[in-house]
């Protein structure tokens, strides 16, 4: 598609239960983000990736979330052991890598919706 | 320190009216790029409008145009004869040379148009 698809678009699951999210970029995009928003809060990063390295993974919030991307291309969030906190809204988003002064923005997809139970 | 800074966490505006967002920035690198993005209650981003750190002039996009005052790192955007779908959250947002790829968000302006 011409868009940033992720997968699923919802999911609901129970405490200590594992969750893996899918983030499909924009064909051509190298760099991809990852991002967690709580119901009427702003975007919290958590990961970013420049083809399949990940250069900054400072916003994880513990060890039991991890990334990857294959490929250069479709990226996978893991959370493990999930908790009711991870109850939000998980936001993947890809750009041109490029310099840091290109009018080049991030592209974002419409979010998993996760709730923990 | 925060890298983008919203000071204004609701806003309201008349229709027709125009009304300015708030964005500060912190950064020491001579090569930026300022982004604002339009969240509506649908939850999807939207990009708005760009602003370069070396751009002369302050970048406008339709309605849209950036107040952008290099010296004193703000980034305001200003929505000019607003209309009642431009009721959302709004966030800035920065790139800078030094960090690569990474963007900085704020944490949003939500802007309700009253009719």
């Amino acid at each position: 598609g011409a868009g940033v698809s992720q997968s699923p678009s919802n999911k609901v699951t129970e405490k200590g239960k594992d969750v893996e999210l899918r983030c499909d970029p924009i064909s051509g995009h190298t760099a991809l983000y990852w991002y967690r928003q709580s119901l009427g809060q702003g975007l919290e990063f958590l990961i970013y990736f420049q083809g399949n390295s990940a250069p900054d993974k400072s916003g994880l919030p513990s060890d039991r979330f991890s990334a990857e991307r294959t490929g250069g291309s479709v990226s996978t969030l893991t959370i493990q052991r999930t908790q009711q906190e991870d109850s939000a809204v998980y936001l993947c988003a890809s750009s041109l890598f490029t310099w840091a002064g290109s009018n080049q923005p991030q592209h974002f997809g419409d979010g998993t919706r996760l709730s923990i139970l | 320190a925060q890298k983008i800074t919203q000071t204004q966490p609701g806003m309201f505006v008349q229709e027709k009216e125009a009304v300015t967002l708030d964005c500060t920035y912190d950064t020491s690198d001579p090569s930026y790029g300022l982004f604002w993005y339009k969240q509506p209650s649908s939850g999807e981003m939207i990009f708005l409008i760009y602003q370069g750190s070396y751009d002369q002039q302050n970048a406008t996009e339709g309605r849209y145009s950036l107040n952008f005052q290099k010296a004193r790192k703000s980034a305001n955007l200003v929505i000019s004869a607003s209309q009642l779908g431009d009721s959302a959250m709004y966030f800035c947002a920065m790139r800078e040379e030094d960090t690569g790829n990474q963007f900085y968000f704020g944490t949003g302006t939500s802007l309700t148009v009253i009719p």
